[in-house]
């Protein structure tokens, strides 16, 4: 089946670095990716949704310009989070859909980062 | 605009009951896709299930039922002989999926329901 690695599963930054998360593609092309962020107990959100080669589409409330996106090849995208500030602390995960047969399944997610910013 | 509402904040069962899940959707596509995850403490989603807007077949999978209602708009989930492993959060969500090369939405998810099975 579909796999989507994400690195790292957690990571503690200092308040004003960045911070870049990977999502890979593992056996098939993902056209699209998403991006979800996830508070402690509560629901996830989408941020954004990357399509391969072109620009990041944000959700309203998204800073594009804190919440970087790149999508350049079929198989990986990152998510770098800028200037980190304590309130970015959430759990993020990335997602992306599969094609032919592997949309049987719909959605593949990775296994979430989780962003302490201290 | 879509939603998903799960009014079930958390449900706390001893081992064995039957339990069910609610959830209740909102969107104006005529064509759809619901979804149901668990999400253990590590954090990461587990598909359960996926369901299309043209078919409202219950579904069965071992302990795992499914009921969809177009006309309530629901989609619950019951687990029956509950047990401690099924412990975790539920999530139930929604998309429009497009096939390949036409694009796809990401997913509205509700709010979740901590469901806890008491030994």
């Amino acid at each position: 089946g579909a796999v989507v690695s994400q690195h790292p599963s957690r990571v503690i930054c200092k308040s004003g670095t960045s911070v870049k998360i990977e999502c890979r593609s593992l056996d098939f092309q993902a056209t699209t990716m998403f991006w979800y962020r996830q508070f402690p107990k509560k629901s996830l959100m989408l941020m954004a949704t990357s399509n391969e080669g072109s620009k990041a589409t944000y959700e309203q409330g998204v800073e594009k310009d804190k919440f970087l996106i790149n999508h350049a090849s079929l198989t990986l995208s990152t998510l770098t989070v800028t200037s980190a500030h304590p309130e970015d602390s959430s759990f993020y995960i990335c997602s992306t859909l599969g094609e032919g047969p592997l949309l049987d399944y719909g959605y593949t997610f990775g296994s979430g980062t989780r962003l302490t910013v201290v | 605009a879509q939603k998903v509402t799960q009014a079930q904040t958390e449900i706390s069962v001893v081992e064995k009951e039957d339990v069910t899940l609610d959830c209740v959707y909102e969107t104006r596509d005529t064509t759809y896709y619901l979804f149901w995850y668990k999400q253990p403490p590590s954090g990461e989603l587990v598909f359960l299930i996926r369901r299309n807007s043209f078919d409202e077949q219950n579904e069965i999978s071992g302990r795992y039922s499914w009921n969809f209602q177009k006309s309530t708009s629901s989609f619950n989930f019951t687990i029956t002989a509950s047990q401690v492993v099924d412990s975790a959060v539920y999530f139930c969500a929604l998309s429009f999926i497009m096939y390949s090369g036409g694009g796809a939405d990401g997913l509205t998810f509700g709010k979740g329901t901590h469901l806890i099975i008491q030994p």
